[in-house]
């Protein structure tokens, strides 16, 4: 089974510019979860996805924002980049049958805004 | 602010050592994970603990889970130089799709 990915793995924009980052998850994974992984403060959860809809929100401006489409695929997308916004963003997927509740991440796309 | 706090945030030992990592919170999670991240990309899950008190092994490495379900231990004997990483924990709650991290252990096996 194909593992998550992610697109592109590289970006470099300049601040006040927007971009959009892609996610697909594994294979029959129907949620979708995006962190902002940072040296001084770690994994930090965006938001999550899960039938196209948004079911969970982390502290984040309204800059950041995303969606997911029907084949579970989703994106996220910055606007307004501002110089603190660099990072490595991480897509995670997970299976929501089951009790045992586990995601499994993307290699990330490192972000460096100039 | 992490709820999740892992110590040490920083450990360098020689091969053949044997390590401890902690992570502990005074919120209870539902489960608990470990991962593995190496520079530059995404982490990587090596279990996944529910009940607990429940103890996994995975070869070298022993994974504990705190009985009241707010602490966890990770134990990797005789450490090789392929252990290297940023060791992560991650809490989930009945909050959708979002795990609390720890801030990461760093390990460092030389040779």
């Amino acid at each position: 089974k194909a593992g998550v990915t992610q697109t592109p793995r590289y970006l470099i924009k300049t601040r006040g510019q927007q971009v959009t980052l892609s996610c697909s998850p594994i294979s029959g994974h129907r949620s979708v979860s995006w962190y902002q992984q940072t040296p001084g403060q770690g994994l930090q959860f965006l938001f999550e996805y899960f039938s196209e809809t948004q079911r969970n929100k982390g502290n984040f401006p309204g800059r950041f924002s995303g969606r997911q489409f029907s084949n579970s695929r989703s994106e996220m997308n910055v606007s307004t980049l501002e110089l603190g916004d660099s990072a490595l963003y991480l897509c995670a997927s997970s299976s929501t049958s089951g009790t045992r509740y586990e995601q499994y991440f993307g290699p990330g796309t490192r972000l460096t805004v100039t | 602010t992490q709820l999740l706090e892992q110590s040490p945030q920083f450990l360098s030992i020689q091969e053949g050592e044997n390590l401890t990592v902690y992570c502990n919170s005074s919120s209870v999670f539902s489960s608990l994970q470990w991962y593995r991240q190496e520079p530059g990309e995404g982490p990587v899950l090596l279990v996944t603990v529910v009940t607990g008190g429940e103890v996994k092994k995975l070869k070298r490495l022993t994974f504990q889970f705190g009985d009241a379900r707010k602490d966890s231990s990770l134990h990797i004997t005789a450490a090789q130089p392929g252990d290297t990483g940023l060791y992560l924990c991650a809490g989930a709650t009945d909050s959708w799709g979002k795990l609390q991290f720890g801030a990461g252990t760093q390990v460092v096996v030389t040779p």
